[in-house]
């Protein structure tokens, strides 16, 4: 356990409807970063956070795509109007500068059917 | 062409062999970190190094800074180091990634 936390674990969704996903990163850490990986790739940048300011976007992250974190704390992940592209596992982690380590969570698996 | 390019792609060893996995970039990069992912998508930091060689256990890991290369070493491998290793690059633009490296080792 790395002290990152992401619920749920695995989401099942018909296309078209939305999901939101949620990561509980470290308590202390400033940056929070989502990454996206499909089967046999490795992560892919989606966005970061430092602290309540979501500092840069992937063009990755469509418009059907937005994340928050209000608090600086939690942060939420939410897509709309899913589409079977956007199966794959989605990864938080966080870290307490940018050049630290980074801590992940365990992931969300979603699969769009 | 990815920025962050690994080999191999697959790696079967026997128990108690020396495994290296190599990592090169093309990107600049202030640091170089290792990460080992689990069946069931966990990743786990391994290293993060910017110069030289760093070891953790039987985990050696190198970087050339001016070749843009690093290696992850593991010495007397055992099945439970089986899983896919993956670098990534980090400077002022968030983590890229390489594609990764499954490892098997065999009892």
């Amino acid at each position: 356990d790395t002290g990152v936390s992401q619920n749920p674990r695995h989401k099942i969704t018909k296309r078209g409807q939305n999901v939101t996903f949620r990561c509980d990163p470290i308590s202390e850490h400033n940056r929070l970063y989502w990454y996206r990986q499909t089967l046999g790739q490795g992560p892919e940048f989606l966005t970061y956070f430092q602290n309540e300011a979501q500092l840069e976007k992937s063009r990755l992250l469509s418009d059907r795509f937005s994340a928050e974190r209000p608090k600086g704390s939690f942060s939420t992940l939410e897509i709309q109007r899913t589409e079977q592209g956007d199966s794959a596992m989605y990864l938080c982690a966080s870290s307490l500068t940018w050049t630290d380590t980074q801590y992940f969570g365990p992931g969300t698996r979603l699969t769009v059917l | 062409k990815n920025e962050v390019e690994q080999s191999p792609q697959n790696l079967t060893a026997q128990e108690g062999e020396f495994i290296t996995i190599n990592c090169s970039y093309s990107v600049g990069i202030s640091a170089l970190h290792w990460l080992q992912q689990h069946p069931g998508g966990g990743i786990v930091s391994l290293f993060m190094l910017s110069s030289g060689k760093k070891k953790h256990g039987r985990l050696i890991a190198t970087i050339n800074i001016q070749e843009k290369h690093s290696s992850l070493h593991i010495t007397a491998s055992h099945p439970r180091d089986s899983a896919v290793y993956i670098c990534a690059g980090q400077g002022n633009t968030p983590l890229v990634f390489g594609k990764g490296t499954r490892l098997s080792v065999i009892a």
